[in-house]
C-alpha cells in the first residue's frame, strides 16, 4: 500500500508565482482533505471532497486558493498569486469512510513564499 | 474555531515515565480521534473512542472519554524515545454530505532518554 502520495516535498517560490500542490489518494477512498499547519494557527481544514465533489470550502482562506478533483485518484491545490503568508506544510489526507473515523494523511509540501 | 483543545501544550518526561495528555471539545460528538505526528511527518491514526465507550486500549495506550464533561485523556505508558512527538485530538463534524474532522493545537511531547 503505497499511502497517500503528495508532490512536490517542497517547494520555494517567489511571491506572485502560482503554485500547484498535487495529491493522490490510496486507492478506493472516497473522500479527500487539504488541511494547513503552521505554528500560529495549528492544522487547518481548507477543503474535502466526497466522491470528488467539493462538500466544504469554507476553510480556504481567499480567493487565490482553488482545488480540484478531476478523478478519484487525483486533486490539486493551487494558489495564485501566492504571498508570503501562504508559507506552511500543506497535507492531504484521505478516508475510505467519509472522514467521519481513520484518516490517512501523505507526507506533506513544505510551502516557502519568498 | 477549533472543536478540540489539548492540554497540556508540551510535555517533557523520562523514558519509562508515562506521559498523560488531554483534549477538551464543544460540542456533542459520535467518536473521538487521537493521532501522532512525528517531526517533519504527516499525522498518523493512533486510536478512535465512540462516544458510548468510555476507555480503549491500544497497545502501550490507553483512551477515555467523558461526555458530560466534552473531555478525553491519552495515557502513553512506558513511555520510549520513539515516543517524541505531538499528539492531537480530533473530532468529526457529521454532515449528510461527508464528515469534516477538526483538530486541536496538539501536544508536544518530548521523552528524555
Amino acid at each position: 500500500d503505497a499511502g497517500v502520495i503528495q508532490s512536490p516535498r517542497h517547494e520555494v517560490t517567489e511571491m506572485g508565482q502560482e503554485v500547484t500542490l498535487r495529491c493522490k489518494p490510496i486507492s478506493g477512498h472516497n473522500s479527500l482533505f487539504w488541511y494547513r499547519q503552521t505554528m500560529m494557527r495549528g492544522l487547518e481544514l481548507l477543503i474535502y471532497f466526497n466522491n470528488n465533489v467539493p462538500i466544504d470550502d469554507s476553510g480556504m482562506p481567499e480567493d487565490r486558493f482553488s482545488a480540484k478533483m478531476p478523478n478519484a485518484s487525483f486533486s490539486t491545490l493551487k494558489i495564485q498569486p501566492s504571498e508570503p503568508r501562504d508559507s506552511a506544510v500543506y497535507f492531504c489526507a484521505s478516508s475510505p469512510t467519509g472522514g467521519g473515523e481513520k484518516l490517512f494523511f501523505g507526507s506533506g509540501t513544505q510551502l516557502s513564499v519568498l | 474555531s477549533q472543536q478540540g483543545e489539548e492540554d497540556p501544550q508540551a510535555l517533557s518526561i523520562q523514558e519509562g515515565e508515562n506521559a498523560t495528555m488531554n483534549c477538551s471539545y464543544k460540542t456533542s460528538i459520535n467518536n473521538l480521534q487521537w493521532y501522532r505526528q512525528n517531526s517533519g511527518r504527516g499525522l498518523v491514526h493512533l486510536i478512535l473512542i465512540r462516544s458510548n465507550e468510555r476507555e480503549k486500549h491500544s497497545g502501550r495506550l490507553r483512551v477515555t472519554l467523558d461526555t458530560s464533561k466534552k473531555s478525553s485523556s491519552l495515557l502513553i505508558t512506558a513511555s520510549r524515545a520513539a515516543d517524541t512527538a505531538s499528539y492531537f485530538c480530533a473530532t468529526p463534524l457529521i454532515k449528510a454530505a461527508g464528515n469534516k474532522l477538526t483538530f486541536g493545537g496538539g501536544t508536544r511531547v518530548l521523552v528524555k532518554p
